[in-house]
């Protein structure tokens, strides 16, 4: 089956540093993956997606390519933020339909 | 354009009392809809999905269920809360069969005292 392996955290940095949360995947297909967000009390928003390999998703400085030969979706961001504190997780959905898998999220904390 | 709508926003229920959350999604046909958990500090548990009106299928085993009973509404029950069914409930919907994602709404925070 599908599964997806996100950096555990909680990740704190500080503000201005360089960020990569590390995830990989496992699929029986060529799946589309996705970087979600969610913040303090809220419902998560999506990031950023890739639908095949070598795509770049990219929003908001966050950064995430699709690489299919070590079957990763590494996020970075060169400069983070206070306002970047926030939970990030990991997905892949398959081709054939739309349900998405998560990984468990990575807590990412920045300090002033 | 598609929204999505969840409420209430937060809750506080005694145990052994009933439960009734609902979502509804607006400017979209034959969505797929998604009822998540997610405990303190932990990650989303799909509790249950649905593929269209009165088809539902559940992922874990537990004292909740779910029902459709319109094509755009979705809603999350219990007949007697526990303790442990505290957390944040998150619903979401996506496109039929194809890779774009889920939209989610803004969550029910549900404390059970």
């Amino acid at each position: 089956g599908n599964s997806v392996t996100q950096m555990e955290g909680p990740v704190t940095l500080s503000e201005e540093a360089f960020l990569t949360i590390n995830c990989t995947y496992t699929a029986t297909g060529y799946p589309s993956l996705f970087w979600y967000v969610q913040y303090p009390g809220e419902g998560l928003q999506l990031l950023l997606k890739a639908t095949k390999a070598d795509d770049k998703g990219s929003n908001k400085g966050f950064e995430a390519t699709y690489r299919k030969e070590t079957t990763s979706f590494h996020l970075e961001k060169g400069s983070v933020q206070v306002s970047d504190s926030a939970v990030y997780f990991c997905a892949l959905s398959e081709r054939s339909g739309s349900r998405l898998t998560f990984g468990e999220g990575t807590q990412l904390t920045v300090n002033p | 354009s598609q929204t999505i709508h969840q409420w209430p926003a937060t809750l506080v229920q005694p145990v052994g009392s009933p439960l009734s959350l609902e979502c509804t999604v607006e400017g979209t046909s034959n969505p797929n809809l998604y009822w998540y958990r997610q405990a303190a500090g932990r990650g989303l548990q799909l509790l249950f999905y649905s593929i269209g009106i009165d088809q539902i299928s559940s992922e874990v085993p537990q004292n909740l269920s779910a029902s459709r009973p319109q094509d755009r509404q979705f809603i999350l029950s219990s007949k007697k809360l526990l303790l442990s069914d505290s957390g944040f409930y998150l619903c979401a919907w996506s496109v039929r069969a194809q890779p774009y994602g889920y939209t989610f709404g803004s969550g029910t925070r549900l404390t059970v005292v």
